[in-house]
């Protein structure tokens, strides 16, 4: 199973940008990089996903670098509803996900 | 969109009881996973099942056991419950083809007393 590291927490002003880090030297070429959060007793949520290339979607964007050993996660207006911690995992197959222990977001309004 | 549904949300045991946790997978997906995750912690994965056949074994104790059925629920099986069990337990459904990405149910409290 391949490792990812994350910072422990971070905070970010109310309706600034925040950019979520994550490091994975050990990927391999055909893992996929997912992003996940978790609000407090909730489910884990899906965030985005992405390969190779930078993404987009409704909820963020995933910056992936050129040598894929690390990825950045964009929230690009935080909101006090994007406090959760925030897990970056790998994937190859469709086995188990090792959540690691992920980055606590705290929103300060 | 139909999400995964997990029932009961909640559930209060005693020791030395037994407990059935049920999900129910988004509709085409081929591939159910059952997470534990304690109080503080972070998810950890306890087994998973595809086309009703099980495909990965994590951190499931011999005292749990777990499987699918022709509809493609999914039921995880607890006996001789112990304080430790204490829990959130989730269940999660995906394809089993790429990007993988699993989709996850609100999970079941489970106390046991």
């Amino acid at each position: 199973d391949a490792k990812t590291t994350q910072p422990n927490s971070m905070e970010s002003n109310e309706e600034e940008p925040v950019h979520l880090p994550c490091n994975h030297s050990t990927i391999s070429g055909t893992d996929y990089i997912h992003w996940y959060r978790q609000l407090p007793s909730q489910g884990p949520e899906y965030v985005i996903h992405g390969l190779t290339s930078n993404v987009n979607n409704r909820m963020a964007s995933l910056a992936i670098a050129e040598d894929r050993k690390s990825s950045t996660l964009i929230l690009h207006r935080a909101t006090l509803r994007d406090a959760a911690v925030y897990y970056c995992i790998l994937l190859n197959t469709g086995n188990q996900f090792y959540f690691g222990t992920g980055t606590s977001l705290t929103v300060i309004p | 969109a139909a999400g995964v549904i997990q029932s009961p949300r909640h559930l209060i045991k005693e020791k030395r009881e037994t407990a059935t946790l049920k999900c129910y997978p988004i509709p085409r997906h081929d591939t159910v996973y059952w997470y534990q995750q304690g109080p503080g912690q972070d998810p950890q994965f306890l087994i998973s099942f595809y086309e009703k056949m099980q495909s990965d074994k994590g951190s499931i104790p011999d005292r749990f056991s777990a499987q699918q059925f022709s509809d493609y629920h999914s039921e995880l099986n607890m006996s001789s419950l112990e304080l430790g069990d204490s829990a959130l337990y989730f269940c999660a459904s995906s394809f089993s083809g790429p990007p993988y990405e699993q989709y996850f149910g609100p999970g079941t409290r489970l106390t046991v007393t």
